[in-house]
């Protein structure tokens, strides 16, 4: 079992809907969890954080965080063909060790 | 503030040879952690260093290997170069505050072995 899985997608979402991407991981002791955006050709940008159960919400997007299912997922509201992109989650396994999902790649098409 | 440098950008290298990488963390930062990316594979752990100190490595052979300055400045080696060593390779910084500090990338250096 990897450690940290994502559904390589793509994931396709017409303009202005509500684009939804999952994470699983597999360590119950993990304790920080990121989201990171890479356009192609590009490197990683973080778009969020969240440490704690529930909802976190920054503009457009939501980081909705399961500690008791292992289940991490972001949510994009009103989605722009400029938020295709390959989207990572990423788990702190120690505090020296981020580990990355292998992405899920997002399209949205006018 | 100026971000992560990685340099140089692109690299072309023959089986057998060796490269080095470098990369500059944001000022400030003490963490420097290295990825190689492929697209099979995604986002692989290589290794983390604080306080010139390897805290963290991850499951790669002992060809690849690293080091950081007393400056933060942090190198990367990779010795008798393989095919499979093509990849794009990122460096991050961080601040580093108990795990609760999000990575900064450089734009990565694109290495090509033929």
């Amino acid at each position: 079992q990897k450690e940290v899985e994502q559904n390589s997608g793509p994931l396709s979402v017409p303009e202005g809907a509500i684009a939804s991407l999952n994470c699983t991981y597999s360590d119950r002791g993990s304790q920080s969890f990121f989201w990171y955006r890479q356009y192609s050709g590009k490197s990683p940008e973080l778009i969020m954080f969240i440490y704690s159960n529930g909802d976190k919400e920054d503009g457009r997007f939501t980081a909705q965080l399961n500690k008791a299912s292992q289940y991490v997922s972001l949510l994009i509201r009103d989605s722009q063909p400029s938020d295709s992109a390959t989207y990572l989650c990423a788990v702190q396994v120690t505090a020296d060790k981020l580990i990355f999902g292998t992405g899920t790649r997002l399209q949205v098409f006018p | 503030k100026a971000g992560v440098t990685q340099t140089p950008r692109y690299l072309i290298k023959t089986r057998g040879q060796q490269v080095t990488l470098s990369c500059s963390p944001i000022s400030g930062h003490r963490s420097v952690s290295w990825y190689q990316q492929t697209p099979g594979q995604g986002l692989q752990f290589l290794f983390e260093y604080f306080s010139e100190t390897q805290r963290n490595k991850g499951n790669f052979p002992g060809r690849f290997s690293g080091r950081q300055f007393s400056n933060s400045r942090s190198e990367m080696n990779v010795s008798t170069l393989e095919l499979g060593d093509s990849a794009l390779y990122l460096c991050a910084s961080s601040l580093w505050t108990g795990g609760k500090s999000p990575l900064h990338f450089g734009n990565g250096t694109r290495l090509t072995v033929t």
